[in-house]
């Protein structure tokens, strides 16, 4: 069965700083897929980022970028130059099949002007 | 578009009574539907998802039970809630043509047991 690890609970940063969050994730599948979701206060998750197990190209996206490393089961995401509408929990989940997604527990990110 | 809503967004409930919580989907056909948990602290908790009418699979057992009397329309029920029940409650849906793996969230149901 598929687990996804975010070890960091809580992050608090000063706007302008850069912030790795951390995804370990454990699956038997040769191929799967992997996601970061974001939780806004107001409660609804959305998607940010999609990696299959066959791209391991780092990707980067405005301010985001993501760093997929199979050999250490991880895919990290790091925020540039944070800002406050950054603050939020995000998720790192993988693919069980029929679309059923393992989330982690989250990280809280705080970010303060 | 394709839109998602559930309701209510806040519920408070005393232990024992009963609990439906609804989602509905427009502006898709035959999506795969899901409940999620997201408990204090915790991570969000898959509880049931269902790739058609009537068709619902379980993950965890609990006191929970769900049913999708339509095609678009997926329901979360209790008969009698416990206080461990207490949570935020995400229905999801996701397209079935073509794998992307992207779930579409709905704003989510807060549930307070007492």
């Amino acid at each position: 069965a598929q687990k996804v690890t975010q070890a960091q609970t809580e992050i608090s940063v000063v706007e302008k700083e850069d912030v790795t969050l951390d995804c370990v994730y454990e699956t038997r599948d040769t191929t799967y897929y992997l996601f970061w979701y974001k939780q806004p206060p107001s409660g609804e998750l959305v998607f940010l980022i999609r990696r299959n197990s066959f791209d391991e190209q780092n990707e980067i996206s405005g301010r985001y970028s993501w760093n997929f490393q199979k050999s250490t089961s991880s895919f990290n995401f790091t925020i540039t130059a944070s800002q406050v509408v950054d603050s939020a929990v995000y998720f790192c989940a993988c693919d069980g099949g029929y679309n059923k997604l393992i989330f982690g527990a989250g990280t809280r990110l705080a970010v303060h002007p | 578009s394709q839109t998602i809503h559930q309701w209510p967004a806040t519920l408070v409930q005393p232990v024992g009574s009963p609990l439906s919580l609804e989602c509905t989907v427009e502006g898709t056909s035959n999506p795969n539907l899901y409940w999620y948990r997201q408990a204090a602290g915790r991570g969000l908790q898959l509880l049931f998802y269902s790739v058609g009418i009537g068709q619902i699979s379980s993950e965890v057992p609990q006191n929970l039970s769900a049913s999708r009397p339509q095609d678009r329309q997926f329901i979360l029920s209790s008969k009698k809630l416990l206080l461990s029940d207490s949570g935020f409650y995400l229905c999801a849906w996701s397209g079935t043509s073509g794998y992307t793996g992207e779930l579409f969230f709905g704003e989510g149901s807060r549930l307070t047991v007492l």
